[in-house]
């Protein structure tokens, strides 16, 4: 099955932009993966599907600073004019053979 | 649209059953979609459970499957999980979510339960 790798953390200032990186293992670089926001202490809320030619569908009421894009094995999010309320854990998902898989988990700190 | 609402004792003995029930409102438990557990210890990244289609297929995590039994009640549009055998590691917040099909894609979590946290101590 599928690894995801993440950062386990990353920093930005305020109104600034930051990009996520999510990473497919070897022999998944085409799959499909979401991106979940978890602000401290809620709980995880879906952001968006991206597929490994960069096409990404965002959930309802996702603001437009959020973006996916992908090359190879990589899957990003970039959030641009960072706001406070963009301080969370950003987790990537994705499913293969009947098992679903998380990445470990990027804390992001807003400055 | 959808909402999903977990509910089930907060605190469990070790060596007892966690059981916890998912209650699906807006939506249909019967649609084209699957239902999943997911669970985050304290301080700790997530955790995929299993999951269950309408019809009572299952899928689970090979690490807890020995331990897990997820089944649907469609009659009250809910579905439930079982956590035998548990141990202080078991102590998490557990959230139920639906799973979107993207015939041809693959499938992903897109809406989440607001979660429940279940202690495991004597």
């Amino acid at each position: 099955q599928p690894v995801l790798t993440q950062s386990s953390s990353a920093s930005a200032s305020l109104g600034s932009s930051v990009k996520l990186t999510c990473t497919l293992s070897s022999g998944h670089s085409s799959y499909i993966i979401a991106w979940h926001q978890q602000q401290p202490g809620k709980a995880p809320r879906y952001l968006m599907k991206l597929e490994g030619s960069g096409s990404y569908n965002k959930g309802s009421g996702v603001p437009d600073r959020f973006s996916g894009s992908s090359s190879g094995a990589d899957r990003y999010l970039t959030i641009s004019n960072l706001q406070s309320e963009d301080e969370a854990d950003y987790y990537c998902e994705t499913w293969d053979s009947n098992t679903r898989v998380f990445g470990g988990g990027t804390k992001l700190t807003v400055l | 649209q959808v909402q999903l609402q977990e509910s089930g004792p907060g605190l469990v003995k070790p060596s007892g059953t966690l059981s916890l029930t998912c209650a699906v409102s807006g939506g249909s438990i019967s649609s084209s979609n699957w239902w999943s557990w997911v669970r985050q210890p304290p301080g700790k990244g997530l955790e995929w459970i299993g999951e269950i289609y309408h019809s009572g297929s299952t899928n689970y995590n090979p690490s807890l499957k020995s331990r897990v039994t997820i089944s649907v009640d469609k009659s009250k549009n809910q579905f439930s999980l079982k956590l035998s055998s548990v141990t202080a590691a078991d102590t998490a917040v557990y959230y139920c979510a639906r799973v979107f099909v993207y015939y041809g894609s693959g499938n992903l979590l897109d809406v989440w339960g607001k979660g429940t946290t279940v202690t495991v101590s004597s």
